[in-house]
């Protein structure tokens, strides 16, 4: 079945500093992925998206490349900010049975602080 | 446009009774997914509707139904409610599956705890 493996929390960064949150998945077919954000009280957000191989997707500074040799899709930004504290999930979506259901990793606490 | 809409947003019950929570889509989405989160199993599909049918389904027992009525709006039911069953419980909307992948937008979700 499908899985997405991101990396264990929590995330403490200062502010202005380098941000990687590691996602790796398993798959069958040619799945699309996503990650999405999620602040404290509120629902989830998409963040950025990617549907096939080389892809990257790109939003509010927030990188990711979707690759397919190592089955990654790292989550990257080069200077965060305090507004940026929240909890990240990587996602993949698979149509195999032409339903869109989302598989989401644990999800990655990050914490900036000033 | 209105957002994906739950109601209600915070929800007590106690153990053995059941509930029913709803969401409204967003305007023209005729996809509903439901997902619970939790701390210790995060995120986790519970079923998908789209035009009133259910697509598919996850790995949950069948005191978990749902249904989508023709204005796309759904319900989810909860029998027989466990302590466990404590969660978030997250409804999402997509324009919907026809072999393009449609990006899904989530409610603020219920909190519902068993007490």
């Amino acid at each position: 079945g499908n899985s997405v493996t991101q990396m264990e929390g929590p995330v403490t960064l200062s502010e202005e500093a380098f941000l990687t949150i590691n996602c790796t998945y398993t798959a069958t077919g040619y799945p699309s992925l996503f990650w999405y954000v999620q602040y404290p009280g509120e629902g989830l957000q998409l963040l950025l998206k990617a549907t096939k191989a080389d892809d990257k997707g790109s939003n509010k500074g927030f990188e990711a490349t979707y690759r397919k040799e190592t089955t990654s899709f790292h989550l990257e930004k080069g200077s965060v900010q305090v507004s940026d504290s929240a909890v990240y999930f990587c996602a993949l979506s698979s149509s195999g049975a032409g339903s869109y259901q989302l598989t989401f990793g644990k999800g990655t606490k990050l914490s900036v602080i000033p | 446009k209105a957002g994906v809409t739950q109601t209600p947003r915070y929800l007590i019950k106690t153990r053995g009774q059941q509930v029913t929570l709803s969401c409204s889509p967003i305007s023209g989405h005729r996809s509903v997914s439901w997902y619970q989160q939790t701390p210790g199993q995060g995120l986790q599909f519970l079923f998908e509707y789209f035009s009133e049918t259910q697509r598919n389904k996850g790995n949950f027992p069948g005191r978990f139904s749902g249904r989508q009525f023709s204005n796309s709006r759904s319900e989810m039911n909860v029998s027989t409610l466990e302590l466990g069953d404590s969660a978030l419980y997250l409804c999402a909307s997509s324009l919907g599956p026809s072999g393009e992948t449609y990006e899904q937008y989530f409610g603020p979700g219920t909190r519902l705890t068993v007490t």
